[in-house]
């Protein structure tokens, strides 16, 4: 069965300074990956996928995410972070013989501070 | 877009009492889910339905029921709702069951038992 940690539960950062947060994911084959996002009070939104092709994956809002097989890493970047960034992102991980179940990491809150 | 929504934002109910949460979406999507939100925790598959009808296991179904009578609808139920049921669920759907594709969430419900 695959399985996703996000080893940070808090991360702050002030603004403007480049974020990483952190996804490592346990499962046999090829995985597919999500990052997703969770403003306050909200559901869950997409920042970006990797089903394959190049591993340096561009999503919404300016984050990107590079999936390294070698480190079995799946970790999302964003240069310059902004006030509105402040949220919980979740890494998620599905398999192609799982019915498109995902299985979700635990989440990291990213605090900015000005 | 798709949308997702689900009946209530917030909702109390006592020790014993029968509970329905229910949840839409608008795109035709073949695939439905429940999770329960905790903090640390990530999300949780409780259950999920690919076909009207249809329901699989997550990987928490313990105390929870789901019907499928419409495929736009997906509702849970807390037959005897308990004290550790106090939790976030969230709905989410996605568009095919034979391939892993990314899910759209609703805003989620908080239910607080008591």
């Amino acid at each position: 069965a695959q399985s996703v940690t996000q080893p940070d539960i808090h991360i702050t950062v002030s603004e403007g300074a480049s974020l990483e947060l952190r996804c490592n994911y346990s499962y046999g084959a090829t995985p597919y990956l999500f990052w997703y996002v969770q403003s306050p009070g909200q559901g869950l939104q997409l920042l970006l996928k990797y089903f394959s092709g190049d591993t340096l994956v561009q999503g919404i809002k300016g984050f990107e995410a590079e999936f390294k097989r070698s480190q079995s890493s799946f970790n999302l970047r964003k240069p310059s972070v902004h006030w509105s960034d402040a949220a919980e992102y979740f890494c998620a991980v599905g398999a192609s013989a799982a019915g498109n179940k995902l299985t979700f990491g635990g989440g990291t809150r990213v605090l900015v501070k000005p | 877009d798709v949308k997702v929504t689900q009946s209530s934002r917030y909702l109390v109910k006592r020790t014993g009492e029968k509970v329905f949460l229910e949840c839409v979406q608008d795109m035709d999507h073949e695939n439905m889910f429940w999770y329960r939100q905790d903090p640390g925790l990530g999300l949780r598959l409780i259950y999920f339905s690919y076909d009207v009808k249809m329901k699989e296991k997550g990987d928490i179904p313990e105390g929870y029921s789901v019907s499928r009578e419409k495929k736009e609808r997906f509702s849970l139920i807390l037959e005897s709702a308990s004290t550790n049921q106090t939790s976030m669920y969230l709905c989410a759907s996605s568009l095919f069951y034979r391939e892993t594709v990314e899910q759209y969430f609703g805003p989620g419900t908080r239910l607080t038992v008591t």
